[in-house]
């Protein structure tokens, strides 16, 4: 099955800097990797998310970019905030044998924006 | 436009009782996805659903664990005689198609004394 392993498992940075997590995967049929926003005792949310014939995807702050060839896909965060203070989670899905629905996640990266 | 709802956002069982975890999807959505998240870990799939079937239940244990999506009503996802190890924080996900994207629920965070 899937693997998806994720860097750092913490993060500190000033506020204003750029915050970056990576992220690899094992499966070559992987097709969709989301992002996920999670505050201390909320669900997760979605915060971007980018499919496996894009390369690159952008949203004001944050950006995901994702290298098929290597299995690696990145979160980019600028102008970090203290209200990006929370962990984020990345995660993956195939299309092997259909289960294009069972997202696999990464143990979570908790960034700390400090003011 | 509410999003997913799941109740109780607590829930604090001793062992050997039983917990019933409930998940309403979003308006629109008839997928539902249950995932475990155990301390400093990610999230686990647990169960797949559309209404009144399973669609896959590979990630949950065989034994004492089960779910269902009625035609109508949430989704429950049943533990009964649970213990220690169950304690963790259940989410519910929702999709309005198979392979669209997951929109999470609060969570139930069950604690087993």
């Amino acid at each position: 099955g899937e693997n998806v392993e994720q860097h750092p498992s913490t993060l500190s940075v000033q506020e204003g800097d750029s915050a970056v997590i990576k992220c690899t995967y094992s499966d070559s049929a992987s097709n969709y990797f989301p992002w996920y926003k999670q505050e201390l005792g909320k669900g997760p949310q979605l915060i971007i998310d980018i499919r496996s014939n894009v390369g690159e995807k952008k949203d004001q702050r944050i950006a995901v970019t994702l290298n098929k060839t290597a299995k690696h896909f990145s979160l980019h965060i600028t102008e970090t905030q203290p209200e990006d203070s929370a962990v984020y989670f990345c995660a993956a899905t195939s299309t092997y044998g259909g289960s294009n629905y069972k997202l696999t996640f990464g143990k979570g990266t908790l960034l700390t924006v400090n003011p | 436009n509410a999003g997913v709802m799941q109740n109780p956002r607590h829930l604090v069982r001793r062992r050997g009782q039983e917990a019933r975890l409930r998940c309403s999807p979003m308006k629109g959505h008839s997928h539902v996805y249950w995932y475990r998240q155990l301390p400093e870990e990610g999230l686990k799939f647990m169960v797949y659903l559309q209404k009144e079937n399973i669609i896959d239940e590979s990630g949950m244990p065989k034994e004492r664990f089960s779910a269902e999506f009625p035609k109508e009503g949430p989704s429950i996802l049943r533990i009964q005689q649970v213990v220690r190890g169950d304690s963790a924080a259940y989410f519910c996900a929702s999709s309005p198609g198979q392979g669209d994207t997951q929109y999470f629920g609060p969570g139930t965070r069950l604690t087993v004394l």
